[in-house]
Protein backbone atom coordinates (compact mmCIF):
# COMPACT_ATOMS: atom_id res chain seq x y z
CA UNK A 1 0.00 0.00 0.00
CA UNK A 2 1.86 3.34 -1.04
CA UNK A 3 1.63 6.13 1.36
CA UNK A 4 2.58 9.38 1.64
CA UNK A 5 3.78 11.84 3.93
CA UNK A 6 4.12 15.75 3.65
CA UNK A 7 6.33 16.98 5.60
CA UNK A 8 8.03 21.34 6.24
CA UNK A 9 7.32 24.70 8.46
CA UNK A 10 3.55 25.20 9.49
CA UNK A 11 4.90 29.13 9.00
CA UNK A 12 5.99 30.59 6.37
CA UNK A 13 6.52 34.77 6.40
CA UNK A 14 4.85 36.96 3.95
CA UNK A 15 7.22 37.49 0.71
CA UNK A 16 8.79 34.24 1.74
CA UNK A 17 9.16 30.37 0.15
CA UNK A 18 6.86 27.75 1.49
CA UNK A 19 9.06 24.88 1.03
CA UNK A 20 7.18 21.13 1.56
CA UNK A 21 8.10 17.58 0.59
CA UNK A 22 5.98 14.51 -0.13
CA UNK A 23 7.68 11.23 1.04
CA UNK A 24 6.73 7.93 -0.63
CA UNK A 25 6.66 4.59 1.17
CA UNK A 26 5.28 1.39 -0.13
CA UNK A 27 6.26 1.79 -3.67
CA UNK A 28 8.86 3.16 -5.75
CA UNK A 29 8.12 7.21 -6.94
CA UNK A 30 9.70 5.76 -10.33
CA UNK A 31 6.77 4.13 -11.93
CA UNK A 32 4.45 5.51 -14.74
CA UNK A 33 2.56 7.58 -11.93
CA UNK A 34 2.31 11.40 -11.89
CA UNK A 35 3.02 12.77 -8.78
CA UNK A 36 0.73 16.46 -7.62
CA UNK A 37 0.47 18.52 -4.97
CA UNK A 38 -2.99 20.05 -4.28
CA UNK A 39 -3.82 22.67 -1.73
CA UNK A 40 -7.27 23.59 0.00
CA UNK A 41 -7.13 26.94 2.22
CA UNK A 42 -8.90 26.93 5.32
CA UNK A 43 -12.90 26.25 4.79
CA UNK A 44 -12.17 26.44 0.82
CA UNK A 45 -12.18 24.10 -2.25
CA UNK A 46 -9.50 22.15 -3.20
CA UNK A 47 -7.12 23.38 -6.17
CA UNK A 48 -4.17 21.59 -8.10
CA UNK A 49 -1.04 23.58 -7.95
CA UNK A 50 0.93 20.74 -10.46
CA UNK A 51 2.24 17.81 -11.32
CA UNK A 52 5.99 16.15 -11.93
CA UNK A 53 6.93 12.69 -13.33
CA UNK A 54 9.37 10.20 -11.85
CA UNK A 55 11.53 11.72 -15.01
CA UNK A 56 11.26 14.86 -14.03
CA UNK A 57 8.90 16.34 -16.41
CA UNK A 58 6.08 18.89 -14.77
CA UNK A 59 3.11 20.54 -15.32
CA UNK A 60 1.31 23.42 -13.51
CA UNK A 61 -1.92 25.37 -12.91
CA UNK A 62 -1.14 28.24 -15.10
CA UNK A 63 -2.55 30.86 -12.60
CA UNK A 64 0.34 29.47 -9.89
CA UNK A 65 3.28 28.52 -12.77
CA UNK A 66 5.32 32.02 -11.99
CA UNK A 67 6.22 31.26 -8.97
CA UNK A 68 5.77 27.16 -8.17
CA UNK A 69 8.43 24.41 -8.64
CA UNK A 70 8.02 21.08 -8.31
CA UNK A 71 10.50 18.88 -8.42
CA UNK A 72 11.74 15.16 -7.69
CA UNK A 73 14.21 13.04 -6.33
CA UNK A 74 14.38 9.60 -6.57
CA UNK A 75 17.13 8.39 -4.98
CA UNK A 76 14.86 9.67 -1.79
CA UNK A 77 11.53 8.45 -3.04
CA UNK A 78 10.22 11.66 -2.42
CA UNK A 79 9.64 15.00 -4.14
CA UNK A 80 8.95 18.82 -3.68
CA UNK A 81 7.24 21.79 -3.69
CA UNK A 82 8.53 25.20 -3.61
CA UNK A 83 5.68 28.11 -3.86
CA UNK A 84 7.59 31.77 -3.64
CA UNK A 85 6.79 35.56 -3.31
CA UNK A 86 3.41 33.86 -0.40
CA UNK A 87 1.06 36.18 0.80
CA UNK A 88 -2.17 35.24 3.19
CA UNK A 89 -3.97 34.02 0.45
CA UNK A 90 -1.21 30.97 0.36
CA UNK A 91 -2.48 29.77 3.42
CA UNK A 92 -3.82 26.33 3.12
CA UNK A 93 -3.67 23.05 3.74
CA UNK A 94 -1.55 21.27 1.52
CA UNK A 95 -1.47 17.34 0.07
CA UNK A 96 0.59 15.88 -1.93
CA UNK A 97 -1.07 12.85 -4.11
CA UNK A 98 -0.36 10.02 -6.69
CA UNK A 99 -2.45 10.03 -9.71
CA UNK A 100 -2.89 6.39 -10.54
CA UNK A 101 -4.77 4.99 -13.67
CA UNK A 102 -6.70 1.94 -14.45
CA UNK A 103 -6.11 -0.99 -16.28
CA UNK A 104 -6.77 0.22 -19.59
CA UNK A 105 -4.01 3.39 -19.05
CA UNK A 106 -7.11 5.76 -20.31
CA UNK A 107 -8.53 7.41 -16.81
CA UNK A 108 -6.15 8.94 -14.36
CA UNK A 109 -7.05 9.81 -10.66
CA UNK A 110 -5.68 10.96 -7.60
CA UNK A 111 -5.48 7.27 -5.64
CA UNK A 112 -3.33 8.01 -3.11
CA UNK A 113 -2.74 11.08 -0.56
CA UNK A 114 -0.85 12.46 2.17
CA UNK A 115 -2.93 13.57 5.41
CA UNK A 116 -2.20 17.42 4.80
CA UNK A 117 -0.02 19.78 6.09
CA UNK A 118 -1.09 23.40 7.25
CA UNK A 119 1.08 25.92 5.67
CA UNK A 120 0.10 29.52 7.62
CA UNK A 121 1.66 32.53 5.93
CA UNK A 122 2.09 35.31 8.76
CA UNK A 123 4.87 37.84 10.31
CA UNK B 1 -7.87 26.87 -18.94
CA UNK B 2 -11.21 24.16 -18.10
CA UNK B 3 -13.41 25.41 -15.71
CA UNK B 4 -15.74 23.12 -13.53
CA UNK B 5 -18.66 24.33 -12.38
CA UNK B 6 -20.25 22.38 -9.56
CA UNK B 7 -23.75 22.89 -8.25
CA UNK B 8 -25.21 23.21 -5.59
CA UNK B 9 -22.32 24.64 -3.26
CA UNK B 10 -24.23 22.43 -0.34
CA UNK B 11 -27.79 20.84 0.34
CA UNK B 12 -29.37 19.13 2.92
CA UNK B 13 -31.48 16.14 2.84
CA UNK B 14 -33.29 13.07 4.97
CA UNK B 15 -31.72 9.63 5.45
CA UNK B 16 -32.89 7.68 2.21
CA UNK B 17 -33.47 10.43 -0.15
CA UNK B 18 -31.63 10.70 -3.91
CA UNK B 19 -29.35 13.59 -3.62
CA UNK B 20 -28.30 14.64 -7.01
CA UNK B 21 -24.94 17.02 -7.58
CA UNK B 22 -23.93 18.13 -11.38
CA UNK B 23 -20.44 19.52 -12.42
CA UNK B 24 -20.77 21.01 -15.98
CA UNK B 25 -17.47 21.31 -17.78
CA UNK B 26 -16.41 24.66 -19.58
CA UNK B 27 -15.59 22.73 -22.78
CA UNK B 28 -15.66 18.81 -23.99
CA UNK B 29 -13.87 17.04 -21.67
CA UNK B 30 -15.14 13.51 -22.53
CA UNK B 31 -15.32 10.64 -19.91
CA UNK B 32 -12.38 12.45 -18.21
CA UNK B 33 -14.42 13.25 -15.06
CA UNK B 34 -13.46 11.67 -11.27
CA UNK B 35 -15.77 12.36 -8.01
CA UNK B 36 -14.40 11.83 -4.61
CA UNK B 37 -15.59 12.57 -0.93
CA UNK B 38 -13.89 14.97 1.77
CA UNK B 39 -14.91 14.17 5.19
CA UNK B 40 -13.71 16.95 8.00
CA UNK B 41 -9.84 17.19 8.43
CA UNK B 42 -9.27 14.42 5.75
CA UNK B 43 -8.20 13.99 2.20
CA UNK B 44 -10.48 13.32 -0.48
CA UNK B 45 -11.43 9.98 -1.53
CA UNK B 46 -11.66 8.48 -4.58
CA UNK B 47 -15.50 7.68 -5.37
CA UNK B 48 -16.30 7.89 -9.47
CA UNK B 49 -13.81 7.49 -12.24
CA UNK B 50 -14.39 7.71 -15.88
CA UNK B 51 -17.45 9.92 -15.60
CA UNK B 52 -19.39 6.51 -14.67
CA UNK B 53 -16.93 3.91 -13.09
CA UNK B 54 -17.12 3.30 -9.36
CA UNK B 55 -13.95 2.25 -7.59
CA UNK B 56 -13.38 -0.35 -5.46
CA UNK B 57 -15.08 -0.77 -2.64
CA UNK B 58 -17.34 2.18 -3.18
CA UNK B 59 -20.70 0.78 -2.02
CA UNK B 60 -23.20 1.08 -4.60
CA UNK B 61 -25.61 3.75 -4.03
CA UNK B 62 -22.90 6.30 -5.61
CA UNK B 63 -22.85 6.85 -8.94
CA UNK B 64 -21.85 8.68 -12.02
CA UNK B 65 -23.22 9.42 -15.42
CA UNK B 66 -22.05 11.87 -18.75
CA UNK B 67 -24.64 14.21 -20.95
CA UNK B 68 -22.01 16.07 -23.41
CA UNK B 69 -20.30 18.14 -20.69
CA UNK B 70 -22.96 18.00 -18.26
CA UNK B 71 -21.64 15.54 -15.37
CA UNK B 72 -24.00 13.73 -12.71
CA UNK B 73 -23.12 12.80 -9.35
CA UNK B 74 -26.08 10.57 -7.46
CA UNK B 75 -26.53 9.21 -4.38
CA UNK B 76 -29.06 6.63 -4.46
CA UNK B 77 -30.12 6.44 -0.56
CA UNK B 78 -28.03 8.96 1.41
CA UNK B 79 -26.66 7.55 4.37
CA UNK B 80 -25.59 8.81 7.71
CA UNK B 81 -21.71 8.55 6.88
CA UNK B 82 -22.65 10.02 3.52
CA UNK B 83 -22.28 13.28 5.02
CA UNK B 84 -19.33 15.16 3.51
CA UNK B 85 -18.24 17.51 0.82
CA UNK B 86 -18.20 16.19 -2.72
CA UNK B 87 -15.59 17.61 -5.93
CA UNK B 88 -15.75 16.83 -9.26
CA UNK B 89 -12.05 17.07 -10.79
CA UNK B 90 -11.28 16.80 -14.97
CA UNK B 91 -7.99 15.38 -15.99
CA UNK B 92 -8.69 16.27 -19.92
CA UNK B 93 -6.38 19.18 -20.20
CA UNK B 94 -4.04 19.18 -17.08
CA UNK B 95 -6.26 19.35 -13.77
CA UNK B 96 -9.51 21.17 -12.09
CA UNK B 97 -11.93 20.91 -9.36
CA UNK B 98 -15.19 21.79 -9.01
CA UNK B 99 -15.56 24.46 -6.06
CA UNK B 100 -17.45 21.30 -4.03
CA UNK B 101 -20.96 20.07 -2.42
CA UNK B 102 -21.41 20.04 1.35
CA UNK B 103 -23.86 17.52 2.11
CA UNK B 104 -25.64 17.48 5.13
CA UNK B 105 -28.51 15.73 7.01
CA UNK B 106 -31.88 17.71 7.57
Amino acid sequence: QVQLQESGPGLVKPSGTLSLTCAVSGGSISTSNWWSWVRQPPGKGLEWIGEISHSGTTNYNPSLESRVTISVDTSKNQFSLKLNSVTAADTAVYYCAREGYDFSGYYRYFDFWGQGNLVTVSS
Amino acid sequence: DIQMTQSPSSLSASVGDRVIITCQASQGIGYFLNWYQQKPGKAPKLLIYGASNLETGVPSRFSGSRSGTDFTFTISSLEPEDIATYYCQQHYSLRTFGQGTKVEIK
